[in-house]
């Protein structure tokens, strides 16, 4: 049972508009969650986060949006840049026993045309 | 700066035989140690992590095992690789900060079982 997901698997954009990456969880004990992004053939690197207390979190050209009663999160790319076109993933982690290990999604193919 | 090496970057084995990826980190200590998997069209799965030497707690039941025998030195092995081991490793490590963390990964392993 996958408790991150992310239904859309790839994204096709233009340059300079927006682009919305969506993630939905079940586990009602998340309470952080970040979102990482990956080039073919190397490891993902962080992008940005947002624990449960906050509803936005804004890094430069990134917003996250945290909807806790919908179970949703969706990351904002504004403006887009061919650049960005990578894998997306979703990760949402909660602290039941004492350790903080993230559950990813599948990920998001995004693609930005010039 | 903390940094973590993994290596090779690429490997091609045939089924049945041993396999064994290795992960250092340099610049903390008491790291916490992952490994990953991205099989091809799903996401990243957990295989294993450590919280310390010789402590290592196993996520999948499958034909892999890991190894923590210095305190920044992580292994992944297995003794007879099959055709479904194959597929991109991952190696990452954490700081335990409590409420702000972050992963950072590898640049990881593509392994093909033939």
């Amino acid at each position: 049972d996958q408790q991150v997901k992310q239904n859309s698997p790839s994204l096709s954009v233009q340059e300079g508009r927006i682009s919305i990456l969506n993630c939905d969880y079940t586990n009602s004990m998340f309470d952080y969650f970040l979102w990482y992004k990956k080039y073919p053939a190397e490891g993902p690197t962080f992008l940005i986060s947002i624990s449960s207390i906050k509803d936005k979190n804004e890094d430069g050209r990134f917003t996250v949006f945290l909807n806790k009663s919908a179970k949703h999160l969706s990351l904002h790319i504004v403006p887009s840049q061919p650049g960005d076109s990578a894998v997306y993933f979703c990760a949402a982690s909660a602290k039941p026993g004492g350790s903080y290990i993230p559950t990813f999604g599948r990920g998001t193919s995004l693609i930005v045309h010039p | 700066s903390q940094t973590i090496h993994q290596w090779p970057a690429t490997l091609v084995q045939p089924v049945g035989s041993p396999l064994s990826l290795e992960c250092t980190v340099e610049g903390t200590s008491n790291p916490n140690l992952y490994w990953y998997r991205q099989a091809a069209g799903r996401g990243l799965q957990l295989l294993f992590y450590s919280v310390g030497i010789g402590q290592i707690s196993s996520e999948v039941p499958q034909n892999l095992s890991a190894s923590r025998p210095q305190d920044r030195q992580f292994i992944l092995s297995s003794k007879k690789l099959l055709l479904s081991d194959s597929g991109f490793y991952l190696c990452a490590w954490s700081a335990d900060r409590g409420f702000n963390y972050g992963y950072t990964f590898g640049s990881g392993t593509r392994l093909t079982v033939v």
